[in-house]
């Protein structure tokens, strides 16, 4: 079973619209939550990440939303262009001996012209 | 400044068959990873490294082998490949222990099992 869950699986967007990417996690021990974008071809690369000591993170046009208590953080993309067609995956991780994250499935973002 | 370098890029096995994947960094990371992408499961980690000499298991380990002999390399070996194995296999590497530090990870391995 999926530690992490992340929601949706595909998503559409026209240019200059809203990304919504959401994820669930049930391990409260998880305290660290980073985002890692990958294009097709590629391997992943960090985006963005979030320490639960705040609510919100803001780099450019991407934005973490974190909501402790109900387990839950989110990325929004404002203004998405399509340079940001790729696949997102929310990730988590507590204090461990490999420094280990727990991945979610991953959503595919595609942005139209 | 090649960073994470995965050999090959694309392989097609039979069952049964056995080979080794090479993850190359030239960063002098400490810890290195393997993990497997199949759609809809994310990147699940097979095993993992925290220093030359030091293997450690992840969250799907069976069928799979790894050693660290050198610093800069970690290699992931399929003993007896079988179907389910079909997937990306993608390696990261990480640099100190500080688990904030990104992870950063080569352009993948596409392994195919027939």
């Amino acid at each position: 079973q999926q530690q992490v869950k992340q929601s949706p699986q595909s998503l559409i967007v026209q240019k200059g619209g809203i990304s919504i990417i959401n994820c669930a996690y049930e391990n409260t021990a998880f305290d660290y939550f980073p985002w890692y974008q990958q294009f097709p071809g590629k391997g992943p690369a960090l985006l963005i990440a979030i320490r639960p000591d705040v609510s919100e993170k803001k780099e450019g046009r991407f934005t973490i939303s974190f909501n402790k208590s109900a387990k839950q953080f989110s990325l929004h993309i404002m203004d998405s262009q399509p340079g940001d067609s790729a696949t997102y995956f929310c990730a988590a991780s507590f204090t461990n001996a490999g420094n280990m994250l727990t991945f979610g499935g991953g959503t595919r973002l595609m942005v139209k012209p | 400044n090649a960073g994470v370098t995965q050999t090959p890029k694309f392989r097609v096995l039979k069952t049964g068959q056995s080979m080794t994947l090479l993850c190359a960094q030239d960063m002098n990371h400490e810890y290195m990873y393997w993990y497997r992408q199949d759609p809809g499961m994310g990147l699940r980690l097979i095993h993992y490294s925290v220093g030359e000499g030091t293997t450690a298991k992840g969250e799907v380990p069976d069928g799979y082998n790894v050693s660290r002999l050198k610093k800069q390399n970690f290699l992931l070996g399929l003993e007896s490949a079988a179907p389910s194995q079909t997937s990306v296999y993608f390696c990261a590497s990480s640099r100190t222990r500080d688990r904030y530090q990104p992870q950063h990870f080569g352009d993948g391995t596409r392994l195919s099992i027939l």
